[in-house]
């Protein structure tokens, strides 16, 4: 089965630097690619997704790039200030059966003011 | 819309006991499915259903049942409590196959 794995599992920055948090997936199938931010205590919301025609994706400050060959793909938040301290998800859906989502284990960020 | 509901928010059972977990959406949302959130180990699928009348299975199903006989409701049953089943489970629904998943608020589980 499709199994996704994140790193790095905790990051620190400095308000101000950039973040990336990257994912590799398994299954070639997969062709659609969320990442949901987790705040204390509350439920995932999706920040931004990527399809698998695409090859990168910009929303502000934060972007999401594609490599199928590789099966890897990366988050990068620009510009990080305090209130962008979460847990960071990606995950990828497989476009067979049930398109059923699977999540990377996430990534604990700190951004430091 | 209240979007996806969860009840109850909180639950302790004793090992051994049984109880359903509730959740409903009112998007007319066609996929749902059930997330368990432990611990560094992010959120792990547990069952998932593409319609009424039609549920799979995801990465950690055992110790659980689920149905769907309305396009609402997609409740979660553990019919026999173990302490390992101790988490945070998430109910999840979305209109497209690549498209958002809307979470609910969570249930906090705890075997005792």
């Amino acid at each position: 089965g499709e199994n996704v794995e994140q790193h790095p599992s905790t990051l620190s920055v400095q308000e101000g630097d950039s973040a990336v948090i990257k994912c590799t997936y398994s299954d070639s199938a997969s062709n659609y690619f969320p990442w949901y931010k987790q705040e204390l205590g509350k439920r995932p919301q999706l920040i931004i997704d990527i399809r698998s025609n695409v090859g990168e994706k910009k929303d502000q400050r934060i972007a999401v790039t594609l490599n199928k060959t590789a099966k890897h793909f990366s988050l990068h938040i620009t510009e990080t200030q305090p209130e962008d301290s979460a847990v960071y998800f990606c995950a990828a859906s497989i476009n067979t059966g049930g398109f059923k989502t699977i999540f990377g284990a996430g990534t604990r960020l700190f951004v430091k003011a | 819309n209240a979007g996806v509901t969860q009840t109850p928010k909180f639950q302790v059972l004793k090992t051994g006991q049984s109880m359903t977990l509730q959740c409903a959406q009112d998007m007319n949302h066609e996929y749902m499915s059930w997330y368990r959130q432990d611990p560094g180990m992010g959120l792990r699928l547990i069952h998932y259903s593409v319609g009424a009348g039609i549920t799979d299975q995801g990465e950690v199903p055992n110790g659980y049942n689920v149905s769907r006989s309305t396009t609402e409701d997609f409740p979660l049953r553990l019919l026999s409590a173990a302490p390992s089943q101790t988490s945070v489970y998430f109910c999840a629904s979305k209109r497209d196959p690549r498209g958002e998943q809307f979470f609910g608020p969570g249930t906090r589980l705890t075997v005792l």
